[in-house]
């Protein structure tokens, strides 16, 4: 595997449920981001995890819980979601979370509420 | 605070035709600035990045941009648009901290 991962491609749940999210980065990079894509939307940064602490947190409902328990993993853990949460969800990853740092995607999981 | 504003939702093009998608930022520190491309049921990928090196940045798939500090501006252009171009774009700023703040993005069609 190269670059940036993310398991499930698709993933549909009802507002109950419990799911997680998993990206993998094997690009050696010590910066690591989650990103939401709605439609007719700009992207919205949600988190930023820095050598594994996290430096940042959009505002995120608390239905969204990350973790980041290495420098190459990342999870977004869901629970109790609403349908406005259905949207696409990136991860990224740079080397040291600098402004001049290129963000690498992954292709993104397809998360549909029902 | 930063922001970026991207002119035109959807721009559309012949086939061989000049390509011009309009970014202008805000920043009160100098910025980096990026362009991305989404292809459909992808993620995004780097076309190219401004760091106060050359204003005239040359990307990938023959894409450039330039930096326009008095214009405020870094819009993106090819000569000549191929079909395997349509995609949605998207123009970012680096805040400090290393976070980007993305446009709304404009697609590009390509017609024959």
């Amino acid at each position: 595997e190269t670059g940036v991962t993310q398991t499930p491609r698709h993933l549909v749940m009802g507002m109950t449920n419990k799911k997680s999210l998993k990206c993998e980065q094997h690009l050696g990079h010590n910066a690591m981001y989650w990103y939401k894509q709605s439609a007719k939307k700009p992207l919205e940064l949600m988190f930023v995890y820095n050598f594994k602490e996290q430096t940042e947190n959009n505002s995120v409902p608390s239905r969204f819980s990350p973790e980041c328990p290495n420098s190459s993993h990342l999870f977004l853990h869901l629970h109790t979601l609403q349908p406005e949460d259905s949207a696409l969800y990136l991860c990224a990853s740079s080397q040291d979370g600098q402004g001049e740092d290129t963000q690498y995607f992954g292709p993104g999981t397809r998360l549909t509420v029902l | 605070a930063q922001s970026v504003t991207q002119l035109g939702s959807h721009v559309s093009v012949s086939e061989g035709a000049l390509v011009l998608l309009r970014c202008n930022y805000s920043s009160s520190v100098p910025p980096y600035l990026f362009w991305y491309v989404q292809y459909p049921n992808q993620g995004l990928q780097l076309l190219l990045k401004y760091t106060s090196a050359a204003t005239l940045v040359k990307g990938i798939n023959g894409f450039e941009a330039e930096f326009k500090k008095s214009e405020t501006s870094f819009h993106l252009t090819k000569p000549s648009a191929h079909m395997s171009d349509a995609a949605e774009y998207f123009c970012a700023v680096s805040v400090p901290g290393g976070k980007l703040i993305f446009g709304q993005g404009t697609e590009l069609s390509v017609k024959p």
